[in-house]
């Protein structure tokens, strides 16, 4: 069985600074891990994945994420928040079946403060 | 880019009636998914579905629930008889079939059972 811990169910940042969302895993055998961003009202948009090649991963919008096996973590970071940035954003894992369902964290959301 | 689409956005039912929920895939995807989100929890994974039947289901996914892709574009999601706990944000979701290829989301239906 796999999991998912997102530390942290809100995260308030200054528009200009670092953006650290947490991210842990469990699985018992090597995961595919994603971020996905969520803003109002929107379905789900991929922000990164990581399926196994280099370990620091870059998405869109800035963000990027490091794999981290022996920390079992994918932290999410941003450089530099923008105000456009405030959204909800969950961390994923699935396995490498042929099915691959995806398992959540229970999600971070994300305020940028003026 | 081409995107899932899901209808309707906002679905109200009477408790005890029979729902139906569409959703159109990315049109070169083969691995479909449904997920819900109750307000103020996860996103869940309900089930997936390849080659014309259900490849995974978890627990949530019990006899009330079916799924179906009637044609070559359609995926639908029937909920029998539905009670108060199956209201929830409902999203589609479509894969490649490729090895490492992310999961892609629609904006989802909004389903309240009054």
């Amino acid at each position: 069985a796999q999991s998912v811990t997102q530390l942290g169910s809100h995260v308030s940042v200054s528009e200009g600074a670092l953006v650290l969302l947490r991210c842990n895993y469990s699985s018992s055998v090597p995961p595919y891990l994603f971020w996905y961003v969520q803003y109002p009202n929107q379905g789900l948009q991929l922000l990164l994945k990581y399926t196994s090649a280099a370990t620091l991963v870059k998405g869109i919008n800035g963000f990027e994420a490091e794999f981290k096996k022996s920390e079992t973590s994918f932290h999410l970071t941003k450089p530099s928040a923008h105000m456009s940035d405030a959204a909800e954003y969950f961390c994923a894992v699935s396995d490498r079946s042929s099915a691959r369902q995806l398992t959540f964290g229970s999600g971070t959301q994300l305020t940028v403060l003026p | 880019e081409p995107e899932v689409t899901q209808t309707p956005s906002h679905q109200v039912t009477q408790m005890g009636q029979e729902v139906i929920l569409r959703c159109v895939p990315i049109s070169n995807h083969l691995y479909f998914y449904w997920y819900r989100q109750i307000l103020g929890q996860k996103v869940e994974f309900l089930v997936s579905f390849y080659n014309n039947e259900i490849s995974e289901k978890s627990e949530i996914f019990d006899d009330q629930f079916s799924v179906e892709r009637p044609d070559g574009s359609n995926f639908t999601l029937k909920i029998r008889s539905t009670k108060l706990e199956d209201s929830a944000m409902y999203f589609c979701a479509s894969r490649e079939d490729s090895s490492n290829q992310p999961q892609h989301f629609g904006d989802g239906t909004r389903l309240s059972i009054l």
